[in-house]
């Protein structure tokens, strides 16, 4: 079993559309989690920071659920700017003060006009 | 504020030849520094990290090399390049410490074709 997991997708919605991912990760003591962006051929880019129940930042919304070990995002109002690929990434816990992170393979989102 | 640079952008070199890249970070010190490979279509692979200058871990078996001979200074290396080290090399950079906030920065890539 993959330690971070998420649908792959792709996810196709029409402009306007509310979407959301959802990934579950297999290391109950993991404390951080954080959603990256990654556009085609660029590298990622940290989208938001999970360390409580959950963030929002604008039309974006990311939660928390440590009892089923799962982590979700959520996209309101989908602008056709927000095609591109979400990865789930939580930090090895037992990595100690390395930093390491442990990335899901990235869900990918199409949002058609 | 920090930044962090990679070159080249792009390079395609032949089976069996030399590879050097190089990453360097600005506007911070000490960071925890990061080797990334992604196959084109694939996830991300963690190659090496370091927590200090001349400190590398490798976290996979391969061909590839890495040094850190400065601080803020990560290079990638390899003697002689196989068809399968083609891919999108990403470096990138964290707070050196066991905080909460562990948020990688990336840099902007290299992208490797090998023939």
């Amino acid at each position: 079993r993959k330690e971070v997991e998420q649908d792959p997708g792709p996810f196709n919605v029409p402009e306007g559309a509310t979407v959301a991912f959802n990934c579950t990760y297999s290391n109950s003591a993991s404390q951080s989690f954080f959603w990256y962006r990654q556009d085609c051929r660029k590298e990622p880019k940290l989208l938001m920071s999970v360390y409580s129940s959950g963030n929002e930042d604008g039309r974006f919304t990311a939660q928390l659920n440590r009892a089923s070990q799962y982590i979700s995002l959520l996209i309101r109002d989908s602008k056709l700017s927000d095609s591109a690929t979400y990865l789930c990434v939580a930090y090895d816990f037992n990595s100690g003060n390395t930093g390491k992170l442990i990335f899901g393979q990235g869900t990918t989102l199409q949002v058609k006009p | 504020s920090q930044t962090i640079h990679q070159w080249p952008a792009t390079l395609v070199q032949p089976v069996g030849s030399p590879l050097s890249l190089e990453c360097t970070v600005e506007g911070t010190s000490n960071p925890n520094l990061y080797w990334y490979r992604q196959a084109a279509g694939r996830g991300l692979q963690l190659l090496f990290y370091s927590v200090g200058i001349g400190q590398i871990s490798s976290e996979v078996p391969q061909n590839l090399s890495a040094s850190r001979p400065q601080d803020r200074q990560f290079i990638l290396s390899s003697k002689k390049l196989l068809l399968s080290d083609s891919g999108f090399y990403l470096c990138a950079w964290s707070v050196s410490s066991g905080r909460r906030n562990n948020e990688q920065f990336f840099g902007p890539g290299t992208r490797l074709t090998v023939l």
